[in-house]
C-alpha cells in the first residue's frame, strides 16, 4: 500500500461548482499535510498546508484534516478553468531525518466550461 | 520573494553521456531535496542534504551522485545516461526551523536522453 493514496481521476467538475479532492495516508503519526497543484510540465506549487484537525480556509481553497480517519481533503469553491491541473497530496516521511515529503499519485482535475 | 533556482532548464544528452544539474535554494534554507518525475508519474524522491551533509537517500541510481556546497547550492551529477533517465528533475528547499518544514520547488530541469 502506497503511503499516500489519491484517486487518479480525472475528476471533471463544471465551472463554478465545488471540486472535492481526497487523500488518505498510512502513517498515523503524521503531523503536517500539504496540497500542491501541478500544471503539466511545471513544478508543484504549494496551495495549502494543514497541521490541525478541522478546516483551514484560504480564499477559494479549504483543506480539511481528520487525523482519526487519516484523511485530508481539499475543496475548491467556484471552480475556474485555471484550476484544471493535477493536485498532489503530500505528507512528510516520518522516518526521514530531513522530513522529505512523500507524494500521492495525484488527482487530475478538469474544470469544464 | 526569491525562489529555488535550477539550471539548466532544458538539457539534451546522448546515451552514456554525463549531465550535471544545479540548484540554488531559497536564501537561508538549510535543506535541499532532489526529485525525479517521469511522464505521468508523481515526483520520486532521490536524495536530500541538510547543512551540506547528505541526510536521506531515496531511489537514486548508483550512476547518480549529488552534493551540497558551502554556499548551499547543490548539484546532481548523472553519468552513463540511459533513455529511462529522461524526466523532469526538481530541486526543492526548506528551512527546518520553520513551521511544518514546508518544501518549495524550483521550476525543474528537463532532461532528455536520446
Amino acid at each position: 500500500q502506497k503511503e499516500v493514496e489519491q484517486n487518479s481521476g480525472p475528476l471533471s467538475v463544471p465551472e463554478g461548482a465545488i471540486a472535492s479532492l481526497n487523500c488518505t495516508y498510512s502513517d498515523r503519526g503524521s503531523q503536517s499535510f500539504f496540497w500542491y497543484r501541478q500544471y503539466s510540465g511545471k513544478s508543484p506549487e504549494l496551495i495549502m498546508s494543514i497541521y490541525s484537525n478541522g478546516d483551514k480556509e484560504d480564499g477559494r481553497f479549504t483543506a480539511q484534516l481528520n487525523k482519526a480517519s487519516q484523511y485530508v481533503s481539499l475543496l475548491i469553491r467556484d471552480s475556474q478553468p485555471s484550476d484544471s491541473a493535477t493536485y498532489l497530496c503530500a505528507v512528510p516521511d516520518a522516518y526521514s531525518s530531513a522530513s522529505k515529503i512523500i507524494f500521492g499519485s495525484g488527482t487530475r482535475l478538469s474544470i469544464r466550461p | 520573494a526569491a525562489g529555488v533556482i535550477q539550471s539548466p532548464r532544458h538539457l539534451i544528452k546522448e546515451k552514456r553521456e554525463t549531465a550535471t544539474l544545479k540548484c540554488y535554494p531559497i536564501p537561508r534554507h538549510d535543506t535541499v531535496y532532489w526529485y525525479q518525475q517521469g511522464p505521468g508519474q508523481d515526483p520520486q524522491f532521490l536524495i536530500s542534504f541538510y547543512e551540506k551533509m547528505q541526510s536521506d537517500k531515496g531511489s537514486i541510481p548508483d550512476r547518480f551522485s549529488a552534493q551540497q556546497f558551502s554556499d548551499y547550492h547543490s548539484e546532481l551529477n548523472m553519468s552513463s545516461l540511459e533513455l529511462g533517465d529522461s524526466a523532469l528533475y526538481f530541486c526543492a528547499s526548506s528551512f527546518r526551523g520553520g513551521s511544518g518544514n514546508t518544501i518549495y520547488f524550483g521550476e525543474g530541469s528537463w532532461l532528455t536522453v536520446v
